[in-house]
């Protein structure tokens, strides 16, 4: 019931296109939904954040799409760069007195000129 | 304006050695997070600490890990007897209260027991 689910495990773009990652959820308890880039060698470092109210969050080139009926989310990176190539996870985290994260498996970007 | 600091950064440990990792939070953060990664998978919780108090410890090893985080100084991790399967790396998290959102991730610690 903490599971979170993200596709795919892989993914390559070419620059400038849209590079589009999955997650689903099953706990309905979730109420905060982060995204964490992670370059190798590097620890995690938040890139977006969306919570359930919204449908949508935009940050620059990064959007988070939020659909709590079929309780999935999904990363868009618009204009995909090169630099951008990394692993990225999904994470989800519920309201009460336990802060933890759930992350899903992850997704390594490669983003190819 | 330091971000969180782990150390070491690297550790090599024979099976059966105890392993010590660090993590000292940011500055006014007062909630510690640790989590382990293994290679090829996402981050799993381990235990989640105050000063001088354990939160939550249920992804926590019931054997050979243990935790704390003193009122002075820095989160420690600690393995005994280390494993082969031990072999990992280690993030500490912060975040300023229970309710804050963000969690600030540290560097990690590569362990690998040889």
């Amino acid at each position: 019931q903490q599971q979170v689910k993200q596709s795919p495990q892989s993914l390559i773009v070419q620059k400038g296109g849209i590079s589009i990652i999955n997650c689903a959820y099953e706990n309905t308890a979730f109420d905060y939904f982060p995204w964490y880039q992670q370059f190798p060698g590097k620890g995690p470092a938040l890139l977006i954040a969306i919570r359930p109210d919204v449908s949508e969050k935009k940050e620059g080139r990064f959007t988070i799409s939020f659909n709590k009926s079929a309780k999935q989310f999904s990363l868009h990176i618009m204009d995909s760069q090169p630099g951008d190539s990394a692993t990225y996870f999904c994470a989800a985290r519920r309201s009460g007195t336990a802060s933890k994260l759930t992350f899903g498996t992850g997704t390594r970007l490669q983003v190819t000129l | 304006n330091a971000g969180v600091m782990q150390n070491p950064r690297h550790l090599v440990r024979r099976r059966g050695q105890e392993a010590r990792l660090r993590c000292s939070p940011m500055k006014g953060h007062s909630h510690v997070y640790w989590y382990r990664q293994l290679p090829e998978e996402g981050l799993k919780f381990m235990v989640y600490l105050q000063k001088e108090n354990i939160i939550d410890e249920s992804g926590m090893p019931k054997e050979r890990f243990s935790a704390e985080f003193p009122k002075e100084g820095p989160s420690i991790l600690r393995i005994q007897q280390v494993v082969r399967g031990d072999s990992a790396a280690y993030f500490c998290a912060s975040s300023q209260s229970p309710n804050t959102d963000t969690q600030y991730f540290g560097p990690g610690t590569r362990l690998t027991v040889l």
